[in-house]
């Protein structure tokens, strides 16, 4: 069975200072991973996303992920956080039954200090 | 991208009745939909599968004829809240994928504040 744990349920950086975000996931299978993020009272938005091409993602926001298999990770970075990036980040693996539905972290408040 | 459009944004209703929300996926065709329900600082809680043209699947624990999941056509899906009560007042969010495949994204609508009082 397939999980996803994020470590830390709050992250708070400086604005400038670099951004890393962890998911660690569980599965039996090759994954299919995604990084999501939320703003309030928001759906979600899809940041990128690794199908098992390249182990560096490059996503939206200047956002990017590398998958680590041998650490079973898919940590999330931004060399530089802006105000802006203040949100509700989810880290999900795709079901491998059951029509794919995503399985989800429990997600990581990012806080941006000034 | 994938557009999906969630409407109401927001809703207040008294306890005792109901409320529909709906879910449209507007430039692409979903045999599948997902509603979920999120509580203030957690994460996402799937509730329901909705299958167009059958029964929705739910979740453990999810009752079926408190939210109540139409998928008539391709596009289009709605969850009925029945006889709403305050514990029902949630965030609720539907979403779709273009292909039912592993690799696919999920796209999201923006979700519903339902206030129950």
């Amino acid at each position: 069975a397939q999980s996803v744990t994020q470590l830390g349920s709050h992250v708070s950086v400086s604005e400038g200072a670099l951004v890393l975000l962890r998911c660690n996931y569980s599965s039996s299978v090759p994954p299919y991973l995604f990084w999501y993020v939320q703003y309030p009272n928001q759906g979600l938005q899809l940041l990128l996303k690794y199908t098992s091409a390249a182990t560096l993602v490059k996503g939206i926001n200047g956002f990017e992920a590398e998958f680590k298999k041998s650490e079973t990770s898919f940590h999330l970075t931004k060399p530089s956080a802006h105000m802006s990036d203040a949100a509700e980040y989810f880290c999900a693996v795709s079901r491998m039954d059951s029509n794919y539905q995503l399985i989800w972290g429990a997600g990581t408040k990012l806080i941006i200090k000034p | 991208g994938a557009v999906v459009s969630q409407h109401p944004s927001w809703v207040i209703c008294k306890s005792g009745t109901s409320v529909k929300i709906e879910c449209r996926s507007l430039d692409f065709q979903a045999t599948t939909m997902f509603w979920y329900r999120q509580f203030p600082k957690q994460s996402l809680m799937l509730m329901a599968t909705s299958n167009e043209g059958s029964k929705a699947t739910y979740e453990q624990g999810v009752e079926k004829d408190k939210f109540l999941i139409n998928h008539a056509s391709l596009t289009l899906s709605t969850l009925t809240v029945t006889s709403a009560h305050p514990e029902d007042s949630s965030f609720y969010i539907c979403s779709a994928r273009i292909r039912e495949l592993p690799n696919t994204e999920a796209f999201f609508g923006q979700g519903t504040r339902l206030t129950v009082v």
